[in-house]
């Protein structure tokens, strides 16, 4: 079985500052993970995924993440926020013919 | 290529009534997959259709059940509805295959009264 633990539900950063959202997951079968984002009253939209290949892996809006074999971990980072960055972000590892979401991290971005 | 579309967006219910919700899926995606979001559950997986096939299912209800047409448009409906069904429902379409990225819609807001 696969799960996802996100290890913050609240973080909050200045603009333009450094951020990592931390993600740590479980799987018994090939992992494909997922970042993805919700903002207010909204669906989920797609940041980045791994599936294969390198681990250093490039998504959209200026978003990167890092898949790390040895420690579980699949976190996302991002070098410079900007206010429009301010939503809710999931990870995601995909199983059998489902994706197992962690519970979210609520990104605040003060100015 | 339009995304993936879901209606109604918001609807209002009272407790014991059904409830239908429609999603049609991104053109050429077979898979359509339905997820429940609370503010105390979090995202959880309903069910997968594939070529009109349930495919897999999650920890729900008999109540929760859907259905899948021969054009990939699924449908997923809520009968005796509780105050508890009161969440977010998203749809999410892919190609097929456990590789295949996840393209989620904007979703339907339940409110259960």
């Amino acid at each position: 079985a696969q799960s996802v633990t996100q290890l913050d539900s609240q973080v909050p950063v200045f603009e333009e500052a450094p951020v990592e959202l931390r993600c740590n997951y479980s799987s018994s079968v090939s992992v494909y993970l997922f970042w993805y984002v919700q903002y207010p009253n909204q669906g989920l939209q797609l940041l980045l995924k791994y599936l294969s290949g390198s681990t250093l892996v490039k998504g959209i809006n200026g978003f990167e993440a890092e898949f790390n074999k040895s420690q579980t971990s699949f976190h996302l980072r991002k070098p410079s926020v900007h206010i429009s960055d301010t939503a809710e972000y999931f990870c995601a590892v995909r199983g059998a013919q489902k994706l197992v979401f962690g519970q979210g991290t609520r990104l605040t971005i003060n100015p | 290529k339009a995304g993936v579309t879901q209606t109604p967006r918001y609807l209002i219910k009272t407790r014991g009534q059904q409830v239908t919700l429609s999603c049609s899926p991104i053109s050429g995606h077979r898979s359509v997959s339905w997820y429940q979001q609370t503010p105390g559950q979090g995202l959880q997986f309903l069910f997968e259709y594939f070529s009109e096939t349930q495919r897999n299912k999650g920890n729900f209800p008999g109540r929760f059940s859907g259905r899948q047409f021969s054009n990939s448009r699924s449908e997923m409906n809520v009968s005796t509805l509780e105050l508890g069904d009161s969440a977010l429902y998203l749809c999410a379409s892919s190609l097929e295959g456990r590789k295949e990225t996840q393209y989620f819609g904007p979703g339907t807001r339940l409110l259960v009264l």
